[in-house]
């Protein structure tokens, strides 16, 4: 089956850096990547996807990169602010399943 | 605004006691999900429905059951509730297909005592 490896599990930043978190997948049949935000004491909440036909996706201050050969994709958060603190989720639907595999998450903490 | 609604923020229970955690949907999904996550353990699927009345063992179904009677709702049933079943607890749901429209819920925070 699939196996999410998601790193780094902290990252701490100072407001206005960037952060980058990374995610490698086993199957390379996964086609489907979607990332989760997760503030303290809510749900997973759907920030970014990415399908495997695309490389690249931005919206506004993150953006997600995808590299099918060496099966990996990244979260990338520009100009980080307090309010980006939370955990956040990659995830992985290999072909025709409908059930994510996610990698552990990564606590990202911005210090103003 | 679609929503994945779970009826408890916070549960506090006694060991032993046979507890009813509910998850409605309304978004007309056919599958649900029912996950706990624990620190450092990230998310850790426990069983899953992907029609009514059908139900599906996760990675760590034991000690849980769950029921699926309407479309729209996905309860997860701890019979016996234990300390080690203090966790949070996610529900789930997502159109048929792949992947896209996943949506979590707020969460219970759940506590055997």
């Amino acid at each position: 089956g699939e196996n999410v490896e998601q790193h780094p599990s902290t990252l701490s930043v100072q407001e206005g850096d960037s952060a980058v978190i990374k995610c490698t997948y086993s199957d390379s049949a996964s086609n489907y990547f979607p990332w989760y935000k997760q503030e303290l004491g809510k749900g997973p909440q759907l920030i970014i996807d990415i399908r495997s036909n695309v490389g690249e996706k931005k919206d506004q201050r993150i953006a997600v990169t995808l590299n099918k050969t060496a099966k990996h994709f990244s979260l990338h958060i520009t100009e980080t602010q307090p309010e980006d603190s939370a955990v956040y989720f990659c995830a992985a639907f290999s072909g025709g399943s409908y059930i994510p595999t996610f990698g552990r998450g990564t606590s990202l903490i911005v210090h103003p | 605004d679609v929503k994945v609604t779970q009826s408890s923020r916070y549960l506090v229970k006694r060991t032993g006691e046979k507890v009813f955690l509910e998850c409605v949907q309304d978004m007309d999904h056919e599958n649900m999900f029912w996950y706990r996550q624990d620190p450092g353990l990230g998310l850790r699927l426990i069983y899953f429905s992907y029609d009514v009345k059908m139900k599906e063992k996760g990675d760590i179904p034991e000690g849980y059951s769950v029921s699926r009677e309407k479309k729209e709702r996905f309860s997860l049933i701890l019979e016996s509730a234990s300390t080690n079943q203090t966790s949070m607890y996610l529900c789930a749901s997502s159109p048929p297909g792949q992947g896209h429209g996943y949506t979590f819920g707020s969460g219970t925070r759940l506590t055997v005592v």
